[in-house]
């Protein structure tokens, strides 16, 4: 079974640039994440997505951050404009329906914004 | 607001012995508890859960937890060490009414031979 894919995997940019991450989750998983994991702490939930539907998205910060699931598939994470503070990894997760279900993390993208 | 807390930074021990990585949280509901572990440029993978019944809960690679809803803990232990065990170790908490998960900021773990 193929897991979670993210691309790119590294990323350096500039402040005030634009950036964004790509994720295609485990076939058949209606529920996918974005976290932010910054060095030292750990995953902090962006948004999560049932289906192509945003279930909380309390914690992301709407004035630069975006993120769409067309389709109920894969999704984009967007950032624009990028501050210092946003260099981090970003994590993509999937997991069956549920609160009950394992979540499983894709590789990761490492963002170092200058 | 839920929380997790992984009061132990580093934990160190030698190859066969037992290890205990520590976890408490905090949820106004009923919890959903896991443990991930997490090696060097690589995402995180599951280890175990605790969902409902037994309080003793069986996972990957040996490793084992113990819920205790009075204390609202979630220890990951192992009974004898190995090298490989090095890593860095999230507990997280959801709450069953569907809520969002939380993790701690993970302990790493070091098995010296």
């Amino acid at each position: 079974e193929a897991g979670v894919a993210q691309s790119p995997r590294y990323k350096i940019i500039e402040k005030r640039q634009s950036v964004a991450f790509w994720c295609n989750p485990i076939s058949g998983h209606a529920t996918l994440y974005w976290y932010q994991q910054i060095l030292g702490q750990g995953p902090k939930l962006l948004i999560q997505f049932q289906n192509n539907g945003v279930v909380d998205d309390s914690q992301l910060p709407k004035d630069r951050f975006s993120a769409e699931r067309l389709k109920g598939v894969d999704s984009t994470l967007k950032i624009q404009p990028a501050k210092l503070e946003d260099s981090a990894v970003y994590l993509c997760a999937s997991s069956l329906e549920g609160a009950s279900g394992t979540q499983y993390f894709g590789p990761g993208t490492r963002l170092l914004v200058l | 607001a839920q929380s997790v807390a992984q009061p132990e930074d580093q934990v160190n021990v030698a190859e066969g012995n037992p290890l205990t990585v520590k976890c408490t949280y905090s949820v106004s509901g009923n919890p959903y508890l896991f443990w991930y572990v997490q090696y060097p440029n690589r995402g995180l993978q599951f280890l175990l859960k605790y969902i409902t019944g037994d309080n003793l809960v069986k996972g990957s690679y040996g490793f084992e937890a113990e819920f205790n809803k009075s204390q609202t803990s979630f220890h990951l232990k192992k009974p004898s060490a190995l090298v490989s065990d090095s890593a860095l170790y999230f507990c997280a908490v959801r709450d069953t009414n569907a809520g969002k998960s939380t993790f701690g900021d993970g302990t790493t773990l070091t098995v010296k031979p």
